[in-house]
């Protein structure tokens, strides 16, 4: 019973390159979440996604950053043009979406991002 | 906007010691709260929560009260094992995304 995976674990890129980070999400479960802890911060909301739909994206900073969520295949968050404060632990979560006005959202093991 | 605020750390204690981490929180609506865990190189994981006032979330001998008079949703836990070491962040939603503190790290040594 796979949970929340995320890959790759650990990805270092330069400055000025893209990064993609894939996250799948628990089967049976169609809403994402993306967050991001910054060196010394707690977790920051950055988007939530259903199957081809952006439904929150008011954590996520206006330029450089973007999510998708396909119909197929997994969600990946997309950093262009990498600055090194963009170094940091990006997590994912996945919820059921179908009860309740809280869906507990169960969490990936992150990738850790670095620019050099 | 909504926040969270708990207790810095590292919290350093000796096995079977007990455990207080304080957290305290604003909100506009009424929120549901949260304590998470998060173990060495893994995601944070639910460890309990409470949805109403007066509600208490109890996982693993942690316990946590939503006491909605001093906004505060204290973790505790009456005696720590070394495999409790792990970071622990309180969080709060009044809708979908989770909103966390910063975390606070506990180490239990034997």
């Amino acid at each position: 019973n796979a949970g929340v995976m995320q890959n790759p674990r650990h990805l270092v890129r330069r400055r000025g390159q893209e990064a993609r980070l894939r996250c799948s999400p628990m089967k049976g479960h169609s809403h994402v979440y993306w967050y991001r802890q910054l060196p010394e911060e707690g977790l920051k909301f950055m988007v939530y996604l259903q199957k081809e739909n952006i439904i929150d994206e008011s954590g996520m900073p206006k330029e450089r950053f973007s999510a998708e969520f396909p119909k197929e295949g997994p969600s990946i968050l997309r950093i262009q043009q990498v600055v090194r404060g963009d170094s940091a632990a990006y997590f994912c979560a996945s919820s059921s979406g179908t009860s309740g006005a809280y869906n507990e959202q169960f969490f990936g093991p992150g990738t850790r991002l670095t620019v050099l | 906007g909504d926040s969270v605020t708990q207790m810095e750390g590292p919290v350093t204690l000796s096995e079977e010691a007990f455990l207080t981490i304080n957290c305290t929180y604003t909100a506009t609506g009424y929120p549901s709260l949260f304590w998470y865990v998060q173990y060495p190189g893994e995601g944070l994981q639910l460890l309990l929560k409470a949805t109403k006032a007066d509600d208490k979330g109890s996982n693993k001998g942690f316990e946590a009260t939503y006491r909605k008079e001093t906004t505060s949703f204290h973790l505790e836990k009456g005696s720590v094992q070394v495999s409790d070491s792990a970071v622990y962040f309180c969080a709060l939603t009044t809708g979908t995304a989770l909103i966390f503190g910063k975390g606070t790290t506990l180490s239990v040594s034997s």
